[in-house]
Parts: structure tokens; sequence; C-alpha cells
């Protein structure tokens, strides 16, 4: 079982949609997560930390269980610029530094 | 500007040659990473370092040889390169204590390696 899993999508969804990802991880020890959003032949930019109580960013919300080991992130509202492969990423802190893994990513594509 | 830059953006050499990229940053971080995303898009890291230190090394071949020089930089040598060594190597940069594992990494642009 691979540490972090997203369903690879891709997810397309015409303009003004609300899109849902889950991500679930198998390591319970697992400390922090994120959700990165990464523009086709760019590098991995920060979306949002997901916080235990749940978190909003304008349209973006995350979500954490971590009883049942996963997290999700909930798009409002969809924009055509809001297409873009997203990364879950799960963080553990071993012996002096921070680990972190990455889920292979969901691909979105928002169309007119 | 750029908070994390690595150089060269593209690397095409042949089979067989040693190769080079450098990575630096000025955020101020105490801790820097190499991660490589092969041609599926999986992005899986291979070193971290702390402080010059290495910490995380992930069963990578010994031909890749990480080498931090200050806590600013991070750089990465490749020997004798294989052909599945094509991929985008990405450098990346954070705070990274205890109290520190909400603090995000921040990534460079990547680097295209093609191996002929």
């Amino acid at each position: 079982r691979k540490e972090v899993e997203q369903d690879p999508g891709p997810f397309n969804v015409p303009e003004g949609a609300t899109v849902a990802f889950n991500c679930t991880y198998s390591n319970s020890a697992s400390q922090s997560f994120f959700w990165y959003r990464q523009d086709c032949r760019k590098e991995p930019k920060l979306l949002m930390s997901v916080y235990s109580s749940g978190n909003e960013d304008g349209r973006f919300t995350a979500q954490l269980n971590r009883a049942s080991q996963y997290i999700s992130l909930l798009i409002r509202d969809s924009k055509l610029s809001d297409s873009a492969t997203y990364l879950c990423a799960v963080n553990i802190f071993t012996g002096g530094g921070n680990k972190l893994t990455f889920g292979t990513g969901t691909q979105l594509k928002v169309e007119l | 500007d750029t908070a994390v830059s690595q150089t060269p953006k593209y690397l095409v050499t042949q089979m067989g040659n040693d190769k080079s990229i450098k990575c630096e940053q000025n955020l101020g971080h105490d801790t820097m990473y190499w991660y490589k995303q092969d041609s599926k898009k999986f992005l899986k890291i291979m070193f971290s370092y702390n402080n010059k230190e290495l910490i995380i090394n992930e069963t990578v071949p010994n031909r890749f040889s990480p080498k931090s020089p200050d806590k600013a930089h991070l750089n990465l040598h490749i020997n004798s390169l294989e052909l599945g060594d094509s991929a985008v190597y990405f450098c990346a940069s954070s705070q990274a204590g205890d109290r520190d594992r909400y603090q995000p990494q921040h990534f460079g642009d990547g680097t295209r390696l093609s191996i002929l």
C-alpha cells in the first residue's frame, strides 16, 4: 500500500462547479498535512496547510480526519485558472528533520 | 528575489557521464531537500540536510552524492548517469524542527535531466 494515495483523475468539471479531492495516508504517526498545487512543467507550490479543525482560504476548504486517516480539499466556484495537479502531502518529524511524503496528485481540468 | 534557485534548468547528457545540479536558498531556512519527479509525475524525497548535516537518505543509489557547503546551499552530484535517472529534480527548503512541522517546504523550479 502506498504511504499517501490519491485518485489520479483527471477530474473534468465545468467552470463554477464544486469539486472535492480526497487523500488517504497509511502512517498514523503523520503529524502535519498540506495541499500543494503543481502546474504543468512547474514546481509544486503550497496551496494550504490542513489543520485538525479544518480550515478555509477563500474558495478552498481543507479537512482532516485523523481517525480515518484522510484529508480532503474542496474547491467551490471553480475557475479555469484552477486547472492543475493537486498534491496531497503528509509530514512526519524524524530525528532532526521533517519528511514530507507526497501523493501522486489529482489532475483537475476546469472547462468552459 | 528568487527564494529557491537551482541551476541548470535543463540538462541533456549521455549515459555514463557525471553531472552536478546546484541549489541555493535565500529564505534563511535551516533544512534543504532534493526530490525526484519521474515520468509518472510521482514526487519522491531523496535527501534532506539540516545545517549541513545529512538527515534523510531515502535508499538512493550511491551514484548520487549530495553536498552542503553551508546551510544555504545543497548541491547534487550524479556519477555514471543511467537512462533511469531521466526525471525532474527539485530542490526545496524549509524550517524543520519539531516545532516547525507546519512550516511548508518551498521548491525551486526544477532541473529537467534527460539522459541520451
